[in-house]
């Protein structure tokens, strides 16, 4: 299975951005990319996803390099809510079970 | 249907018994996951269902475990002769597309 790489830990001011990176060397050109995370006592909760293209919804925006080896999640003006583990992973079409690293711990201050 | 609900949310038992969990997925459904996460890991995958069948189960899934969706709703995962390496939180997800949608858990502790 192909690996990600994240940062373990990222902090940031409320009501600033984050930019989450997560490099991923040897994705396969049909991987996709899933964003999850973990609020504190919570299970896990979609994000976002994304192939080839940038991807953006209500929660964040996905930017996806030109050659795929890494992507960053971008969260535009963080909250205090959005403090919690986020989650890049890999997954090739058809496979749907999902293979977690240890994520990137945000810490969001006041 | 408000989401995935686990039942019990906690379980203390003591090494060597079995114990048994439910997770009720939301109801359209047609894929069921069972994931354990233990303290500051990601979750890791046990097995999944596709309606009542059983896909895949992980090299993690010893022979102690079993998992079952009768009539590809509920699903049990039993855990025969607990061992302390058990405690975890068993977490349950369903999806009918790319999106899983995860369940509060059951935080297991074995004694």
């Amino acid at each position: 299975d192909a690996k990600t790489t994240q940062p373990n830990s990222m902090e940031s001011n409320e009501e600033e951005p984050v930019h989450l990176p997560c490099n991923h060397s040897t994705i396969s050109g049909t991987d996709y990319i899933h964003w999850y995370r973990q609020l504190p006592s919570q299970g896990p909760e979609y994000v976002i996803h994304g192939l080839t293209s940038n991807v953006n919804n209500r929660m964040a925006s996905l930017a996806i390099a030109e050659d795929r080896k890494s992507s960053t999640l971008i969260l535009h003006r963080a909250t205090l809510r959005d403090a919690a583990v986020y989650y890049c992973i890999l997954s090739p079409p058809n496979d749907y079970k999902l293979s977690f690293g240890a994520g990137t711990t945000v810490t969001v201050r006041a | 249907d408000t989401g995935v609900s686990q039942d019990p949310r906690h379980k203390i038992t003591k090494r060597g018994q079995n114990v048994t969990f439910r997770c009720d997925p939301i109801s359209e459904h047609n894929r069921l996951y069972w994931y354990r996460q233990t303290l500051g890991q990601g979750p890791e995958f046990l097995t999944y269902f596709q309606n009542e069948a059983q896909l895949e189960k992980s090299r993690l899934l010893s022979d102690r475990f079993s998992a079952e969706r009768p009539k590809g709703s509920f699903s049990t995962l039993e855990i025969q002769r607990t061992e302390q390496g058990d405690s975890a939180m068993y977490l349950c997800a369903s999806s009918s597309s790319y999106e899983q949608f995860f369940g509060p858990g059951t935080r297991l502790t074995v004694l």
